[in-house]
């Protein structure tokens, strides 16, 4: 089992529509999650911070759910401009640090 | 504005030939990072530096071999003892190591044996 898994995609939605994208991770002593963006042949962005308690930014949601080991976005009202590749980044903290990418979920908005 | 600057762009490299890829940041940051990217993967971590000359290898650096002579500098070089280096290679660094504050990217280097 990968440490960090991604549904790879694509996903194809339509301008306006929600959309959410999940990332399991195996290591339950993980610390620290993060989503990043990656625009294609670019380098990757971050995105948010991932919290325990949830935490917004504008049409984006991020959510950690530390029982079932998995991290999501949820992005809203899907702009054009949305469609990346979204990177799921988990630190795992074991012993000087180990720091785990995804490798991404594609999202195509479509108008 | 603070970031990250990699250069070359791009960089062609011929079979049996060593080449150095450069990183420089101008963002006070500790710890620099350097990662390889190859299609339907994620990044993977090639080597990284939380202080000046100290490093510490990643999980794939065979082949590769880094210095950390200034806080700002972090040079990557792809010896001919790397097998397959064609790759989109990513620099990084972050105000701690590990990215507990998140990590900033350079541009990136893509690099073509030819």
């Amino acid at each position: 089992r990968k440490e960090v898994e991604q549904d790879p995609g694509p996903f194809n939605v339509p301008e306006g529509a929600t959309v959410a994208f999940n990332c399991t991770y195996s290591n339950s002593a993980s610390q620290s999650f993060f989503w990043y963006r990656q625009d294609c042949r670019k380098e990757p962005k971050l995105l948010m911070s991932v919290y325990s308690s949830g935490n917004e930014d504008g049409r984006f949601t991020a959510q950690l759910n530390r029982a079932s080991q998995y991290i999501s976005l949820l992005i809203r009202d899907s702009k054009l401009s949305d469609s990346a590749t979204y990177l799921c980044v988990v630190n795992m903290g074991t012993g000087g640090f180990k720091t785990i990418f995804g490798a991404g979920t594609r999202l195509f908005v479509k108008a | 504005d603070g970031g990250i600057t990699q250069s070359p762009k791009y960089l062609f490299r011929k079979e049996g030939q060593n080449v150095t890829l450069s990183c420089e940041q101008n963002l006070n940051h500790d710890a620099m990072y350097w990662y390889r990217q190859d299609p339907g993967q994620g990044l993977r971590l090639i080597y990284y530096s939380q202080i000046v000359n100290d490093f510490q290898k990643g999980d794939i650096a065979e082949g590769y071999s880094v210095s950390r002579e200034k806080k700002e500098s972090f040079p990557l070089t792809v010896t001919s003892a790397q097998k397959n280096p064609t790759a989109f290679y990513l620099c990084a660094s972050s105000r701690r190591t590990g990215g507990d504050y998140g990590y900033t990217f350079g541009s990136g280097t893509r690099l073509t044996v030819v």
